[in-house]
């Protein structure tokens, strides 16, 4: 069964450092994704992406991340200066064409645990 | 922010038996709920989803029931199964084309041998 995958699976970096998450979406998906869950805390939403720009960004969705879709395949979350509260499981994810905004099944990935020191 | 809520962070119940693992939410804009099973260090494992016109949704041991003027939707498992131990979160999303699915903080569900 296709899945979402991403690397590194976790990945520790020192505050201040730049870190980039990568993702291979599902290959027929259009819609991309990132999410992430602080330990203990809830799954959040981060960004949604679609034909190559950002279709919606939450509050948590600052000036220091950045998405990426470089070549067609890979889809990357960039955190320019980490930061402490930047730890978390950070989930990818992707969605078949076809579908409304809404009613739509999002798939993810099995996370890449981000630890900032 | 607490528009989606699983009061029960955990859940223990005999293998055979049912299930019912709760959710409550209070943005009456929600128009697609979603169920959503996590191992440990795994993602989120799309399970059986509902849509807001619909007040029941059956998949296999798994059924979702919707009632819209409580806000308040169920995950019945039955027959429950060992492994069937995970964590449940659920998730709904926006009319109007939102992307963003919120999510509760998820019920843990045990199921003993």
């Amino acid at each position: 069964e296709p899945e979402v995958t991403q690397t590194p699976s976790h990945q520790v970096t020192q505050m201040g450092q730049e870190v980039i998450l990568r993702c291979v979406p599902i290959s027929n998906h259009l819609y991309f994704y990132w999410y992430r869950q602080i330990l203990g805390q809830k799954v959040e939403f981060l960004v949604s992406f679609y034909n190559n720009e950002i279709s919606e960004k939450s509050e948590i969705f600052d000036d220091q991340f950045s998405v990426e879709r470089p070549d067609g395949s890979n889809f990357t979350l960039k955190i320019r200066s980490t930061k402490l509260e930047d730890s978390a499981m950070y989930f990818c994810a992707s969605r078949p064409p076809g579908q409304g905004g809404s009613g739509n099944t999002i798939y993810f990935g099995e996370g890449s645990w981000l630890t900032v020191v | 922010d607490q528009q989606v809520k699983q009061n029960s962070p955990s859940l223990s119940v005999q293998e055979g038996r049912i299930s019912i693992l709760n959710c409550d939410y209070t943005n009456s804009m929600f128009d697609y709920f979603l169920w959503y099973k996590k191992y440990p260090a795994e993602g989120p494992t799309f399970l059986i989803s509902i849509s807001s016109i619909k007040d029941k949704n059956e998949d296999g041991r798994f059924t979702v029931f919707l009632n819209k003027s409580a806000k308040h939707l169920s995950l019945h498992i039955v027959p429950s199964q060992p492994g069937d131990s995970a964590v449940y979160f659920c998730a709904a999303s926006f009319q109007g084309g939102s992307e963003k699915l919120v999510f509760g903080k998820g019920t843990k569900l045990t199921v003993n041998p």
